[in-house]
């Protein structure tokens, strides 16, 4: 199992420019969360879907981020524009359908913004 | 809604030396109860959980978490740290049967000394 896959693994923008971040869950599993980890805030939710739908976005912390996931087997998160304060690392987890409730981590992506 | 504390922000012990982690939850019920792992600039790495049954769970690694009703605690310990288990340690809930939100404690940093 390739476990969960993110890419880049780290990105370098200036302020104004679109990030894209993206992710491939553990196949077979239905369930996919972003988080975002930061020093001042620690590990926070950002959204999550279930079966491709986003069920909680609340997370989400301005218009300027928004997530998508086309199918069972890819999503993106996207920010433009970018600031700085949006620099951090984002992780993507998923979960299977087995009721156990636990979720695994991709490596996470270090985008930096200048 | 459900919160996670950690007290202890920086630990530092010596090699061979046992660990205990604490992490006090808030929530009306029990709830789902983790144990995550992060190494410097990698994701985060299931150590174990607890869903119901017996307290005392057992993980990877060595480590071991007891679950706590009367002081909705779920100290994580290992009787004898390598200093491969510097790291930063993360206690998460989630709450039963429908929400699938993980909420995270503020981490626990280890420092293992020779």
């Amino acid at each position: 199992d390739a476990g969960v896959i993110q890419s880049p693994r780290h990105e370098v923008t200036e302020m104004g420019q679109e990030v894209t971040l993206r992710c491939k869950p553990i196949s077979g599993h239905n369930s996919l969360f972003w988080y975002r980890q930061t020093m001042m805030r620690g590990l926070e939710l950002l959204i999550y879907f279930n079966n491709n739908v986003p069920i909680d976005d609340s997370g989400m912390p301005e218009d300027r981020f928004s997530a998508k996931m086309p199918n069972a087997s890819f999503s993106t998160l996207k920010i433009q524009p970018s600031e700085p304060r949006d620099s951090a690392v984002y992780f993507c987890a998923s979960r299977g359908t087995s009721g156990q409730e636990t979720q695994y981590f991709g490596p996470g992506t270090r985008l930096l913004v200048l | 809604a459900q919160s996670v504390t950690q007290p202890d922000i920086h630990i530092t012990v010596s090699e061979g030396a046992s660990l205990e982690l604490r992490c006090n939850y808030s929530y009306g019920a029990t709830p789902y109860l983790f144990w995550y792992v992060q190494s410097p600039g990698q994701g985060l790495q299931l150590l174990l959980k607890y869903f119901s049954g017996d307290t005392l769970v057992q993980g990877i690694k060595g480590f071991e978490a007891e679950f706590k009703r009367s002081q909705s605690s779920f100290n994580l310990r290992k009787p004898s740290v390598h200093w491969s288990d510097a790291a930063e340690y993360f206690c998460a809930v989630s709450v039963r049967f429908g929400n699938e939100k993980l909420t995270f404690g503020t981490g626990t940093r280890l420092t293992i000394i020779p």
